[in-house]
């Protein structure tokens, strides 16, 4: 059964520095998400993307982040300069559309020192 | 603005019980999604069920099963005969309606609920 997947699945990184998250959606898949969810709270929506390019984001998603699908299969967060308060789980999830459930990967954790 | 709410933090079920956790949401649309995701200890979201605000009936996916009632604006999900691979935080969450300009499916989560299944 085809399915998200993400790299790495735990990123530890200090403040200040750049990190590149991973994400390769499910092939034929034409909505691509990113979610956030800090410790013990909720899954947060920080950008959806669609037809190469940033469809909505959230408050959250600053001009720190950016995110890119730099070739047909990958589809990459990247934050500039990484905060104590980015240490978060981070989702990639993606959708064929915008009716269906949305199929999440597995995670990556970001620990930013 | 859409919102979810999920009132319980925390549960606790017996082994074999079936368990309700509850899910009340806020829109001024018609047409929405309402969805259920677990999340065990390893951290992963897995999809569980989906309810369109239109759906006559309400869903069921296994031991699953969604309590919708549309006028009281509540997503409960029911899970019966718990199992201790249930132990697991449970999240609701809405995605706006398709149709409107500008969607992108995103979807709104709740603050979860924590389930542990005692033996």
């Amino acid at each position: 059964e085809p399915e998200v997947t993400q790299t790495p699945s735990h990123q530890v990184t200090q403040m200040g520095q750049e990190v590149i998250l991973r994400c390769v959606p499910i092939s034929n898949h034409l909505y691509f998400y990113w979610y956030r969810q800090i410790l013990g709270q909720k899954v947060e929506f920080l950008v959806s993307f669609y037809n190469n390019e940033i469809s909505e984001k959230s408050e959250i998603f600053d001009d720190q982040f950016s995110v890119e699908r730099p070739d047909g299969s990958n589809f990459t967060l990247k934050i500039r300069s990484t905060k104590l308060e980015d240490s978060a789980m981070y989702f990639c999830a993606s959708s064929p559309d915008t009716r269906n459930e949305q199929f999440f990967g597995p995670g990556t954790r970001l620990t930013v020192l | 603005a859409q919102k979810i709410t999920q009132t319980q933090p925390g549960m606790f079920v017996q082994e074999k019980e079936a368990v309700t956790l509850d899910c009340t949401y806020d829109t001024s649309d018609q047409s929405y999604g309402l969805f259920w995701y677990k999340q065990p200890s390893s951290g992963e979201m897995i999809f569980l069920i989906y309810q369109g605000s239109y759906d006559e009936q309400n869903a069921t996916e296994g031991r699953y099963s969604l309590n919708f009632q549309k006028a009281r604006k509540s997503a409960n999900l029911v899970i019966s005969a718990s199992q201790l691979g249930d132990s697991a935080m449970y999240f609701c969450a809405m995605r706006e309606p398709f149709w409107r300009s500008g969607n992108t499916g995103k979807l709104i989560f709740g603050q979860g609920t924590t389930l542990q299944v005692k033996p």
